[in-house]
């Protein structure tokens, strides 16, 4: 299964603009890209998915590059509500790991100051 | 959006007893469930798949006799632990994908967790 490197921690101020990358060089045709975030003591929540193109939806934009070997999720204007791990994990059509499940790198710990 | 409930949302319970988990899809049928666990400060392992029907599939070093998973109907899975001991003490998490063609493109829906504490 393709994997994906993400900085272990990153520091926000809130109400500024976060981006959070992602490698995943060894991306095939069919993976898609997905985020997902988990709160402390919740289960993860979807935060967006693409497959080539940048994505928008209420909670993020994702940057894909052009290469698809990275991507950057953004949140536009960070709030103290979005400190979470975030995780970046390719999902192909087969579904990702063997059976259909995400497979979860240790992810981005992203802290927000007031 | 899609929501999956998971119950209890914490439990404690003692030594040797057994404890079940139920994940429920409220708004879509799942045929796939997936249940994971997580320990402090790490990431989330896989434990079992579950298809709906059929017997779950166990990941290596998860034992099927003691994690004892259920898929009877579309909306409805659940993990019993049975015999519980403190090293069973973790975030059990479950997840589920509704029926679609192209899984890639389908984001996984996941339950808020159960705290288990063994004591």
């Amino acid at each position: 299964d393709a994997k994906t490197t993400q900085p272990n921690s990153m520091e926000s101020n809130e109400e500024e603009p976060v981006h959070l990358p992602c490698n995943h060089s060894t991306i095939s045709g069919t993976d898609y890209i997905h985020w997902y975030r988990q709160l402390p003591s919740q289960g993860p929540e979807y935060v967006i998915h693409g497959l080539t193109s940048n994505v928008n939806n209420r909670m993020a934009s994702l940057a894909i590059a052009e290469d698809r070997k990275s991507s950057t999720l953004i949140l536009h204007r960070a709030t103290l509500r979005d400190a979470a791990v975030y995780y970046c994990i390719l999902n192909s059509r087969g579904g990702g790991g063997s059976q259909g499940n995400l497979i979860f790198g240790k992810g981005t710990k992203l802290s927000v100051k007031p | 959006g899609a929501v999956v409930s998971q119950h209890p949302s914490r439990v404690i319970c003692k030594s040797g007893t057994s404890v079940k988990i139920e994940c429920r899809s409220l708004d879509f049928q799942a045929t796939t469930m997936f249940w994971y666990r997580q320990f402090p400060k790490q990431s989330l392992m896989l434990m079992a798949t579950s298809n709906e029907g059929s017997k779950a599939t166990y990941e290596q070093g998860v034992e099927k006799d003691k994690f004892l998973i259920n898929h009877a109907s579309l909306t409805l899975s659940t993990l019993t632990v049975t015999s519980a001991h403190p090293e069973d003490s973790s975030f059990y998490i479950c997840s589920a994908r509704g029926v679609r063609v192209d899984r890639g493109n389908s984001p996984l829906h996941f339950g808020n967790g159960t705290r288990l504490t063994v004591t």
